[in-house]
């Protein structure tokens, strides 16, 4: 079965600077998708990234990029000039038949 | 364009009573569907999965069931609620795999279950 995991269950970063969240995921397909989801408080779900698994290059918007490795099964998100407005949890989440999501990463951002 | 509409937004149930929260999509045609649920301050857990009418796949076996009566409204219900059942319930859906691919979430239910 696919498994998404979040070894960073909190981070803090200070306003201006770079942070890098981790994500790996254990599939044997080799066609499938990736995301990066924010969740602000408001709890609305919010899709700030996506990657195509047959795509090498790493997908980027704006100040959010990733670095996707397949043979390691690897996925993080670097967010540069972090921003107060990017505190908020992150999901990480994979999608073949179905979505999955992984168990978030709380970020904090120091004015 | 595509909406979701999911609610009740708040819900507070006592122990044993039954449960239904809905969600319908507007403006696509037979999307995927997904019931997760998102305990405090935690990921969030699929629930449920459907791919079409009255195809459903369940992911945790577990006091709730979904159902999917039209192409685009799924309905998770419970016949008896229990204290763990407390959480937030969000609804998605999406077109599948493909370029374009991402999931839109509803607003999202409060359930409190006492």
């Amino acid at each position: 079965a696919q498994t998404v995991t979040q070894s960073q269950p909190e981070m803090s970063v200070q306003e201006a600077e770079t942070v890098t969240l981790s994500c790996t995921y254990d599939t044997s397909e080799s066609d499938y998708y990736l995301f990066w989801y924010k969740q602000p408080p408001s709890r609305q779900m919010i899709l700030v990234i996506r990657q195509e698994a047959y795509k090498q290059q790493n997908a980027t918007e704006n100040r959010f990029s990733v670095n996707f490795q397949k043979a390691a099964k690897s996925f993080s998100l670097k967010i540069s000039d972090s921003q107060l407005g990017d505190a908020a949890m992150y999901f990480c989440a994979y999608e073949d038949d179905k979505i999955i999501f992984g168990k978030g990463t709380r970020l904090h951002i120091l004015p | 364009s595509q909406t979701i509409h999911q609610w009740p937004a708040t819900l507070v149930q006592p122990v044993g009573s039954p449960l239904s929260l809905e969600c319908t999509v507007e403006g696509t045609s037979n999307p995927n569907l997904y019931w997760y649920r998102q305990a405090a301050g935690r990921g969030l857990q699929l629930l449920f999965y459907s791919v079409g009418i009255g195809q459903i796949s369940s992911e945790v076996p577990q006091n709730l069931s979904a159902s999917r009566p039209q192409d685009r409204q799924f309905i998770l219900s419970s016949k008896k609620l229990l204290l763990s059942d407390s959480g937030f319930y969000l609804c998605a859906w999406s077109v599948g795999r493909g370029p374009n691919t991402e999931a839109f979430f509803g607003q999202g239910t409060r359930l409190t279950v006492v």
